[in-house]
């Protein structure tokens, strides 16, 4: 069975620039997450899909990130204008279908994730 | 809201010693609890979780964790270190109720000495 797969792997931009990442989940993953990881910390979500509706974007910063997963598969998440704090390696996830209940404890499956350096 | 503690970001044991990571959890009512693990340049990998059913669970490469729901942690042990674990272990939490988000701690390195 194919991961969760992600490209680019390595990112280098200039602050101010635009910068897209790609992440195919594992099929039939209904279930989609972007997450930022700063160096140090744990990973923080970003948003979250299911299918291709957004569950969770509280935590996105709309007025410099997007992300969309047409047709409930693959997804890009873009950042316009970068900022030097938007340094983090990015990592796609996936898991099979939330719902209540037992779903909350399905297991996730990680990417490589994208390491975005923002100069 | 949820939160995760992970007491120590830095951890050094012997090869053979016995490997302690802690992770407590703060949420009224118990969460879905993980374990993930992060080798240089990949993504997270599932150690183990508990979903509810038995307090003691046991997850890949020999290590297992234990619910007290009295602590509210779920501390990540293995008898015997090997030189094959040193990596970051993230403990994470999804809520049983409400958002389906999911928190994770910020990460303990696990550093095993010959």
């Amino acid at each position: 069975e194919a991961g969760v797969a992600q490209s680019p792997r390595y990112k280098i931009i200039e602050k101010r620039q635009s910068v897209a990442f790609w992440c195919n989940p594992i099929s039939g993953h209904a279930t989609l997450y972007w997450y930022q990881q700063i160096l140090g910390q744990g990973p923080k979500l970003l948003i979250q899909f299911q299918n291709n509706g957004v569950v969770d974007d509280s935590q996105l910063p709309k007025d410099r990130f997007s992300a969309e997963r047409l047709k409930g598969v693959d997804s890009t998440l873009k950042i316009q204008p970068a900022k030097l704090e938007d340094s983090a390696v990015y990592l796609c996830a996936s898991s099979l279908i939330l719902a209540s209940g037992v779903g909350r404890g399905n297991e996730q499956f990680f990417g490589p994730g994208t390491r975005l350096t923002v100069l | 809201a949820q939160s995760v503690t992970q007491l120590g970001s830095h951890v050094s044991v012997s090869e053979g010693a016995l490997v302690l990571l802690r992770c407590n959890y703060s949420s009224s009512v118990p969460p879905y609890l993980f374990w993930y693990v992060q080798y240089p340049n990949q993504g997270l990998q599932l150690l183990l979780k508990y979903t509810s059913a038995a307090t003691l669970v046991k997850g890949i490469n020999g290590f297992e964790a234990e619910f007290k729901k009295s602590e509210t942690s779920f501390h990540l042990t293995k008898p015997s270190a090997h030189m094959s674990d040193a990596a970051e272990y993230f403990c994470a939490v999804t809520p049983n109720t409400g958002g389906f988000k999911t928190i994770f701690g910020a990460g303990t390195r696990l550093f095993v000495k010959a």
